[in-house]
């Protein structure tokens, strides 16, 4: 059974930089183009980036500026990095996994954790 | 950048009614479109990609059409359980962009 568990820090400061893990089991990091979404309290989601097993990535326009994926494949892990976070960034952080063809969609998630941004 | 729109916002329905929720995409995406359902406090979970395939595990009450820019989501008969926010969810082939659309809340009338 796939598994994925976000991990981190569930309270940063303004101006500092957010960072969180996403742990795989079940299967190999390499099975899914790994991705990042968040979703700001009563809000819709918001998909931040992708990083593929090979480490290219891509990130939304809007937060690329400030956004670092990066993957380690020996602990079947990938990391958000983003910095000069503000209030806005208060969200709920999901990691996701997209298998790509025929599904090119997230069909697996974790449960969330909840990162709020305060002084 | 394509730009996906969900109508209605809410749609007020009682269970055994039928739902019909709508996503419009601002350029043509093919078949590349994807339903998603999210209950409070949980992940979304997927319910239909490509356009009309139903994910695994998925009840046969859930069906999906459509391509290009016009899709449609349907609950044949609404359970209890189905009273949820609904998001469709786009992803460009390369580079990988992926765009939700903004979500159908389906409420109790």
């Amino acid at each position: 059974q796939v598994q994925l568990q976000e991990s981190g820090p569930g309270l940063v400061k303004p101006s500092e930089t957010l960072s969180l893990t996403c742990t795989i089991s079940g299967v190999s990091i390499s099975k899914y183009i790994c991705s990042w979404i968040r979703q700001s309290p009563g809000k819709g989601l918001e998909w931040i980036g992708y990083i593929y097993h090979t480490g290219s990535s891509s990130y939304n326009p809007s937060l690329k500026s400030r956004v670092t994926m990066s993957l380690d494949t020996s602990k079947n892990q990938f990391s958000l990095k983003m910095t000069s976070v503000s209030a806005a960034d208060t969200a709920v952080y999901y990691c996701a996994g997209d298998p790509g063809a025929p599904v090119n969609a997230f069909d697996v998630w974790g449960q969330g954790t909840m990162v709020t941004v305060s002084s | 950048e394509i730009v996906l729109t969900q109508s209605p916002a809410t749609l007020s329905l009682s269970p055994g009614e039928r739902a019909t929720l709508s996503c419009r995409a601002s350029q043509s995406v093919g078949s590349f479109l994807a339903w998603y359902q999210q209950k409070p406090g949980q992940s979304p979970k997927i319910l239909i990609y490509d356009a009309s395939n139903r994910a695994t595990g998925i009840p046969a009450r859930f069906s999906a059409s459509g391509s290009g820019t016009d899709f449609t989501l349907t609950i044949s008969s609404l359970e209890p359980e189905d009273f949820a926010v609904y998001y469709c969810l786009h992803r460009t082939n390369w580079p990988p962009v992926s765009t939700f659309g903004p979500g159908t809340k389906v409420d109790f009338k």
